[in-house]
């Protein structure tokens, strides 16, 4: 599976959109990017993910470039439960055998 | 969606005791099952990975006589730590996947363990 790059850390303000960068600039054509979340001392929750096209559910958008190599996760109103380390991961989909690869992710903080 | 439970979520024990944690997956059959490891300030890191029916993989470092995996049907693994010392004490996870799981793996709740 592809390695994502992330920025440690970032802050958001409450109520403002909380817009976190990954970069994958070796990912293949086959593997998507998947979004999970882990709150402190819960499992990882799955947010979203996306082969091309961007994407939006009701938790988040991924917002994916033309070319692939990197992409954005939008919470558009960032509340104070979503402070979180968020992991962009990339793999091939439907593919049951193959784990997920955590890498250290982004610790977003939600400050009031 | 689909749903793993995990239990228990915190548990204490003493040093040499042997402590079991299950995963279950409650609405879809699980044909691969993972158990990862958390230690404070750090990210997951896989032990292993369980198959139906079959032997655990483990990952390059991790003791599979000390931590035994069990899949014994397609709705239950569980993770034993055997001989349990202080420096096992961790935060443990499990995620299970299946063909067809939109969502590709879905994570339990996580199991805090303390060696005491």
């Amino acid at each position: 599976d592809a390695k994502t790059t992330q920025p440690t850390s970032m802050d958001c303000a409450e109520g403002r959109a909380a817009n976190l960068p990954c970069n994958h600039s070796t990912i293949s054509g086959n593997e998507y990017v998947y979004w999970y979340r882990q709150i402190h001392s819960q499992g990882p929750q799955y947010i979203i993910h996306g082969l091309k096209n961007n994407e939006t559910n009701e938790m988040a958008s991924l917002i994916i470039t033309e070319d692939r190599k990197s992409s954005t996760l939008i919470l558009p109103h960032a509340t104070l439960r979503d402070t979180a380390v968020y992991y962009c991961i990339v793999r091939v989909r439907n593919n049951a055998g193959n784990m997920l690869t955590f890498g250290g992710g982004t610790r977003l903080m939600v400050k009031p | 969606g689909a749903v793993v439970s995990q239990h228990p979520s915190r548990v204490i024990c003493k040093s040499g005791t042997s402590v079991k944690i299950e995963c279950r997956s409650l609405d879809f059959q699980a044909t691969t099952m993972f158990w990862y490891r958390q230690f404070p300030k750090q990210s997951l890191m896989l032990m292993a990975t369980s198959n139906e029916g079959s032997k655990a993989t483990y990952e390059q470092g991790v003791e599979k006589d000390k931590f035994l995996i069990n899949h014994a049907s397609l709705t239950l693994s569980t993770l034993t730590v055997t001989s349990a010392h202080p420096e096992d004490s961790s935060f443990y996870i499990c995620s299970a996947s299946a063909p067809g799981n939109n969502y590709g793996y879905t994570f339990g709740s996580g199991t805090r363990l303390t060696v005491v």
